[in-house]
């Protein structure tokens, strides 16, 4: 069975233009989550989606936004980018709205912005 | 919002070795504490998990520990082997309010294990 996936793998971009990134959750899986792992800061949550509404988001800008499809993959869009946006967006699902219990990682996507 | 500390941020040991990664958490509703590992160029990956009502956990050479007076837990890995070596996250999760479904994670370990 296919596990998360992400795309791209890799992406440059220069500041102030926009981001999209995308997930696809592992088959069944109806909660999407998006993390951010910048260099030495560990994982910082952006996002939670679960059957197509956004349940909670953490402590980022408006330019950070997304949304979860009706077949549960979610896209992450970040506008105006900055310099430290430059990291490594981490896509992971679970099967229903339960917070407990383990989460699926994608690979991620890189995002350098220069 | 939780603040969870996780030390040391490298860790190198001897293959056989043990190895014991110790964070803290701020908030003493914090209900839910796993563990990730995450290997290069790979997401990460639950190894291990805890609930507060529980005060220890073992998984063939993993095991978690949970101080909820002390709001700390830590992770021992005995017998170490070269494919222990990978970045190893804690995490909490405080279930309620603005902070439902959100993991706050620590820092990381790099745990390099040496043949």
């Amino acid at each position: 069975e296919a596990g998360v996936t992400q795309s791209p793998t890799h992406l440059i971009k220069t500041r102030g233009q926009q981001a999209t990134l995308r997930c696809s959750p592992i088959s069944g899986h109806t909660s999407v989550y998006w993390y951010q792992q910048a260099l030495g800061l560990g994982l910082q949550f952006l996002l939670w989606y679960d059957e197509g509404e956004e349940r909670n988001r953490g402590n980022f800008p408006p330019r950070f936004s997304g949304r979860q499809f009706p077949n549960y993959s979610s896209e992450l869009n970040v506008n105006a980018l900055e310099l430290e946006d430059s990291a490594l967006y981490l896509c992971a699902s679970r099967w229903g709205a339960s917070t407990w219990g383990e989460l699926f990682f994608g690979e991620g996507s890189r995002l350098t912005v220069l | 919002g939780e603040n969870v500390e996780q030390h040391p941020s490298t860790l190198s040991v001897q293959e056989g070795d043990s190895a014991v990664i110790k964070c803290t958490y701020s908030d003493s509703a914090s209900n839910y504490f796993p563990w990730y590992k995450q290997e290069l160029g790979k997401g990460p990956q639950l190894i291990i998990d805890i609930r507060s009502n529980v005060g220890e956990k073992k998984d063939q050479r993993i095991a978690v520990t949970l101080n909820k007076t002390a709001k700390h837990f830590s992770l021992h890995i005995t017998e170490t082997q070269p494919e222990d070596s990978a970045v190893y996250f804690c995490a909490a999760i405080v279930d309620r309010g603005s902070t439902l479904g959100r993991l706050y994670f620590g820092r990381g370990t790099q745990l390099t294990v040496w043949p």
